[in-house]
């Protein structure tokens, strides 16, 4: 089944002990991105990534780190979690569609199920 | 400063009612996208708008593309109890900065009554 993985769903953790959300696909997707959704905020992108060693900064990358080594993976790292990072996370992929300079809009993302973070 | 402005944030109507969502921005847009989500779920995709003006029509649902593809609309008709969720516009900008960035707007929850 085609699909976004994302680990762990749920997670408690305190203030500065660092983390990692795991995303994994399996449709051979190029394009990848982390988002946060917050209440009145809609989603906000934190990182994407177009390719492999290919990263770049959403609206919102600050107090997060990502890796793109390989294809399928795209995880999400806080080094020093902080309270304002409590929100839920979804990871997302695509194939990769450039025309006139923009992101296609045939490109359609594929969510992952989300992770609920609390940092305390 | 939210650059995709989605009207109303929150939507409570009876079933068989009407209702139409916004979705409005100062900047241009390549294409917009509207997903629908789930609780404890990601967001799906509903459809995809690429050309100004353009109108598609999914079953109950007609999603339209402003003429200067900087603004959106969600029309349900006899709206369903099965239609309950969040609604999500999202656009790409335009620009080769902006490659890759995929806006949201705030989501629009929607409650349909029996």
């Amino acid at each position: 089944e085609a699909q976004v993985t994302q680990n762990p769903r749920y997670l408690i953790t305190v203030t500065g002990k660092k983390l990692t959300v795991t995303c994994s696909q399996n449709m051979n997707h190029e394009y990848m991105s982390w988002y946060r959704q917050d209440p009145g905020l809609g989603l906000r992108q934190i990182y994407y990534s177009m390719n492999v060693e290919v990263t770049d900064k959403g609206d919102v990358p600050e107090g997060y780190k990502v890796s793109r080594k390989e294809k399928r993976n795209f995880p999400l790292i806080l080094e020093s979690p902080s309270p304002n990072q409590t929100s839920l996370y979804f990871c997302a992929s695509s194939l990769y569609r450039i025309k006139n300079r923009s992101l296609s809009g045939a490109n359609v993302l594929t969510f992952g199920a989300g992770s609920r973070l609390t940092v305390l | 400063t939210q650059l995709l402005e989605q009207s109303p944030q929150f939507l409570s109507i009876q079933e068989g009612e009407n209702l139409t969502v916004y979705c409005n921005s100062s900047s241009v847009f390549s294409s917009l996208q509207w997903y629908r989500q789930e609780p404890g779920e990601g967001p799906v995709l509903l459809v995809t708008v690429v050309t100004g003006g353009e109108v598609k029509k999914l079953k109950r649902l007609t999603f339209q593309f402003g003429d200067a593809r900087k603004d959106s609309s969600l029309h349900i008709t006899a709206a369903q109890p099965g239609d309950t969720g969040l609604y999500l516009c999202a656009g790409y900008l335009t620009g080769s900065g902006n490659t890759g960035k995929l806006i949201f707007g705030q989501g629009t929850t929607l409650q349909v009554k029996p």
